[in-house]
């Protein structure tokens, strides 16, 4: 069945960076675009960045541009968040998830990796 | 501050009917741009529960309707049930922001 399995969430101090993957299963990567939304304590979900098909178009919201990165590898069914010069405001749930088409519903999801950002 | 608008909460009785708000702008929903909600039970992910405004997914319950008229969305619950306690967070998408956005989400409780 499609699954999405999110890895590399922890504890980092301000400043530092992290890399978080998502690896699918299931389904065809390269046939999908991939979002990353984060969901802060007692918050709401927030659309971080997307990335589509061949992974030469990528989009990013204005929270994280400059910081954060997407990437894929679809040979090796995988997602990744590159997050560099992490602040307090960074801590979240981090989730992948799949595009149905092009900028439509968000299915599946991921069940998520906690990343807190705190010296 | 989200851009599409939910009430922080709402609450029923078993059986009861209620309906959750979700307020966009000319930018998203009143652009005509589909919106879709997400169903999150306590400590998990979220589900997609409604896409393209009022289509259930397979073994989605009936008791799940979706509307959009205008600059809003709505989802309704019919038949409230305790199982159905959660938070339920609406999507689209924005022209002026080129990308993805939610609502704040709200949550729903049971009496």
């Amino acid at each position: 069945q499609v699954q999405l399995v999110e890895s590399g969430g922890g504890v980092v101090q301000p400043g530092r960076s992290l890399r978080l993957s998502c690896e699918v299963s299931g389904f065809t990567l390269s046939s999908y675009g991939m979002h990353w939304v984060r969901q802060a304590p007692g918050k709401g979900l927030e659309s971080l960045a997307v990335i589509w098909y061949d992974g030469n178009d990528k989009y990013y919201a204005d929270s994280v541009k400059g910081r954060f990165t997407i990437s894929r590898d679809n040979s090796k069914n995988m997602l990744y968040l590159q997050m560099n010069s992490l602040r307090a405001e960074d801590t979240a749930v981090y989730y992948c998830a799949r595009d149905h088409g092009r900028w439509d519903w968000f299915d599946p999801w991921g069940q998520g990796t906690l990343v807190t950002v705190s010296s | 501050q989200s851009v599409l608008t939910q009430p922080p909460s709402v609450s029923g009785a078993p059986g009861q009917r209620v309906t959750i708000s979700c307020t966009g702008s000319s930018s998203n929903i009143g652009a005509g741009y589909d919106v879709h909600w997400y169903q999150q039970l306590p400590g998990t992910a979220p589900k997609l529960l409604i896409y393209g405004n009022s289509n259930r997914p397979s073994g989605v319950p009936d008791r799940f309707s979706g509307s959009k008229s205008g600059t809003s969305a709505s989802l309704a619950i019919t038949g409230l049930q305790a199982e159905d306690e959660a938070d339920y967070h609406c999507q689209s998408y924005d022209s002026s922001l080129s990308g993805s956005v939610f609502g704040g989400g709200t949550k729903l409780t049971v009496l």
